[in-house]
């Protein structure tokens, strides 16, 4: 049946700050990680990833850091805009050796942006 | 590239009738395609991953003769939600396997299904 719905955790910078998104993830199986923004109405969009045997990756404007030890993946946005205003959700693979990704969703974080 | 489309993007319909919801990926062949629903202000949940001429796998919980999926070629996976109620209304999105960057899932734009 239908969840409860729940309140989104919610971040709230201001514009050309810099923001970090935080994810705890649950599989010490995953070996594979990725960062999806998700505006209003819309399909998730891919951001970054990150595999296992890194604890670092950059982009243009964003960098994925990967705590294997505690389990905990991090979003960090440089210069935040009023455009990075979304919801943002980090995904694992939990490991599977299926031939092709099986993805579990953390539960996302709403980043507003306020110019 | 790896462009994934949904249709419709938003669909009502009545308590008890079918629906069907196509995705479809543009500009490559897409060995797994993936479908989920989410609900308001709530993560993805996956429902169910299918595979070109093979039978849909589902996840725990997710009734198969209700979400009926359908895999019958490399660019188009549908999803049909059988004698719909209420508490189907849900945003469903797709997503297709299989493009430029192996296992990266491309996601479709979503389709809203309101069920009255």
């Amino acid at each position: 049946g239908e969840s409860v719905g729940l309140h989104l955790p919610t971040l709230s910078v201001q514009e050309g700050d810099n923001s970090i998104i935080n994810c705890a993830y649950s599989n010490s199986a995953s070996d594979y990680f990725i960062w999806y923004k998700q505006e209003s109405g819309k399909g998730p969009q891919f951001i970054i990833d990150i595999r296992s045997n890194m604890d670092k990756r950059q982009g243009q404007r964003v960098t994925v850091l990967l705590n294997k030890t505690v389990k905990h993946l991090s979003l960090q946005i440089a210069a935040t805009q009023p455009g990075d205003s979304a919801v943002y959700f980090c995904a694992e693979n939990g490991g599977m050796n299926t031939g092709f990704q099986k993805l579990v969703f953390g539960t996302g974080t709403r980043l507003l942006v306020s110019p | 590239g790896a462009v994934v489309s949904q249709h419709p993007s938003w669909v009502i319909c009545k308590s008890g009738t079918s629906v069907k919801i196509e995705c479809r990926s543009l500009d490559f062949q897409a060995t797994t395609m993936f479908w989920y629903r989410q609900f308001p202000k709530q993560s993805l949940m996956l429902m169910a991953t299918s595979n070109e001429g093979s039978k849909a796998t589902y996840e725990q919980g997710v009734e198969k003769d209700k979400f009926l999926i359908n895999h019958a070629s490399l660019t188009l996976s549908t999803l049909t939600v059988t004698s719909a109620h209420p508490e189907d209304s849900s945003f469903y999105i797709c997503s297709a396997e299989g493009g430029r960057r192996t296992y990266e899932q491309y996601f479709g734009p979503g389709t809203r299904l309101t069920v009255t």
